[in-house]
């Protein structure tokens, strides 16, 4: 596998289930985000990792957790959804750090989530 | 509130038509800047970008784009598309007071008519 993949690519849940989705970086990079991508709208900004370290939480609910265990691996635990949370999420990858030149990041798929 | 704007929503051009797409930021400073596409059914892929220098760059497929700081303006332009471009295209602003943050622009729907 190369680049960055994402697992489940569709995954349909009610609104009491708990699941997981799950990231891979096969970048050796040391910064890993998650997005939330709905119709219509600019990509929301949900967390970032530098190095395992949670940096940035732009006022997620505590409805999605997010997990890095490593710096190659992201997961965001899911519990309790509503149906808005339906959207496409997308998991990034950068090289963080000066200069500023390595912050391009690099997406994956994306886990095409319907919530019941 | 600070935003990234793309005015046009959705574009609908013929081959080989020349091609403009709007995106202006709101944030100070020094910032990166970023065009992104997304085909249908792929995942979002790096089109080109700005750090410094040159603020005409050129990336993948015969996009470019010209940052206009004056104007806060990061226009990404095509000489004649084809119908291979049909793809919504992002525009995103990293600004390096928060260089964690990324902020994205809403898409713009391209169709090429062959």
């Amino acid at each position: 596998e190369t680049g960055v993949t994402q697992t489940p690519r569709h995954l349909v849940m009610g609104m009491t289930n708990k699941k997981s989705l799950k990231c891979e970086q096969h970048l050796g990079h040391n910064a890993m985000y998650w997005y939330k991508q709905s119709a219509k709208k600019p990509l929301e900004l949900m967390f970032v990792y530098n190095f395992k370290e949670q940096t940035e939480n732009n006022s997620v609910p505590s409805r999605f957790s997010p997990e890095c265990p490593n710096s190659s691996h992201l997961f965001l635990h899911l519990h309790t959804l509503q149906p808005e949370d339906s959207a496409l999420y997308l998991c990034a990858s950068s090289q963080w750090g000066l200069p500023s030149s390595y912050n391009e990041q690099f997406f994956g798929p994306g886990t095409r989530l319907t919530v019941l | 509130a600070q935003s990234v704007s793309q005015h046009n929503h959705h574009v609908i051009l013929s081959e080989a038509a020349s091609l403009e797409l709007g995106c202006n930021y709101s944030y100070g400073g020094t910032v990166n800047l970023f065009w992104y596409v997304q085909y249908p059914g792929q995942h979002l892929q790096l089109l080109l970008k700005y750090f410094s220098g040159d603020p005409l760059v050129k990336g993948i497929k015969g996009f470019e784009a010209e940052f206009i700081k004056s104007k806060f303006s990061f226009n990404l332009r095509k000489p004649s598309v084809q119908w291979s471009d049909t793809a919504e295209y992002f525009c995103a602003v990293n600004p390096l007071y928060n260089f964690n943050k990324f902020y994205f622009g809403s898409g713009t729907k391209l169709n090429v008519k062959p």
